[in-house]
């Protein structure tokens, strides 16, 4: 079935520090990707879609400056957190759409900022 | 997409058939019903979908009532393994934005 591979599993950065997390789709090509952030004990929020060659475009609240989102292949698409803070901390996934089944996530990354 | 409501937990004998109840009362002609669930600190897993007719597969089975205003998963013999968050999403296919779920706890 299709799968998407997300790096890293778990990552603990300092305080202004920049952190760079993968999502590849490994036997698919996903034109577009969605990532979620979900905080301890609450559901996934979508943060944004992605999309392959343009601009991703970024849900209510979510700083689009903060949050870096590039898609530059049919099979890659990262999520750059920059300058990190404690409240970032959180548990970051990605998914594809994989056509009338819905969509297919990523296993996430649990960022810490300390 | 259609907004959806669950209870925010259940409990199921280990065995027994596990029900789990989703509202959609919003839900347009041409959204689906998805299932996913998710088991601690994992991405979501697919379950099951369907749109108007009950469906079923080795996972599960979804039941639709025939206005389409609610539906019910049902895992006919809960494991231990099945304890997780049970996601229900009215979604046409393009994104899907999760409620709170239901945190299903299956008891030995």
């Amino acid at each position: 079935g299709a799968v998407v591979s997300q790096h890293p599993s778990r990552v603990i950065c300092k305080s202004g520090t920049s952190v760079k997390i993968e999502c590849r789709s490994l036997d698919f090509q996903a034109t577009t990707m969605f990532w979620y952030r979900q905080f301890p004990k609450q559901s996934l929020m979508l943060m944004a879609t992605s999309n392959e060659g343009s601009k991703a475009t970024y849900e209510q609240g979510v700083e689009k400056d903060k949050f870096l989102i590039n898609h530059a292949s049919l099979t890659l698409s990262t999520l750059t957190v920059t300058s990190a803070h404690p409240e970032d901390s959180s548990f970051y996934i990605c998914s594809a759409h994989i056509g009338v089944y819905g969509y297919t996530f990523g296993s996430g990354t649990r960022l810490t900022v300390v | 997409d259609a907004k959806t409501t669950q209870p925010p937990s259940m409990d199921c004998a280990e065995g027994r058939a596990a029900n789990l109840p989703c509202n959609h009362s919003t839900i347009s002609g041409n959204e689906y019903v998805y299932w996913y669930r998710q088991i601690h600190s994992q991405g979501p897993q697919y379950i099951i979908h369907g749109l108007k007719n009950n469906e079923t597969n080795e996972m599960a089975s979804l039941i639709i009532t025939e206005d389409r205003k609610s539906s019910t998963l049902i895992l006919p013999h809960a494991t231990l393994r099945d304890t997780a968050v049970y996601y229900c999403i009215g979604s046409r296919g393009n994104q899907f934005y999760f409620g709170t779920g239901t945190s299903l706890t299956v008891i030995p």
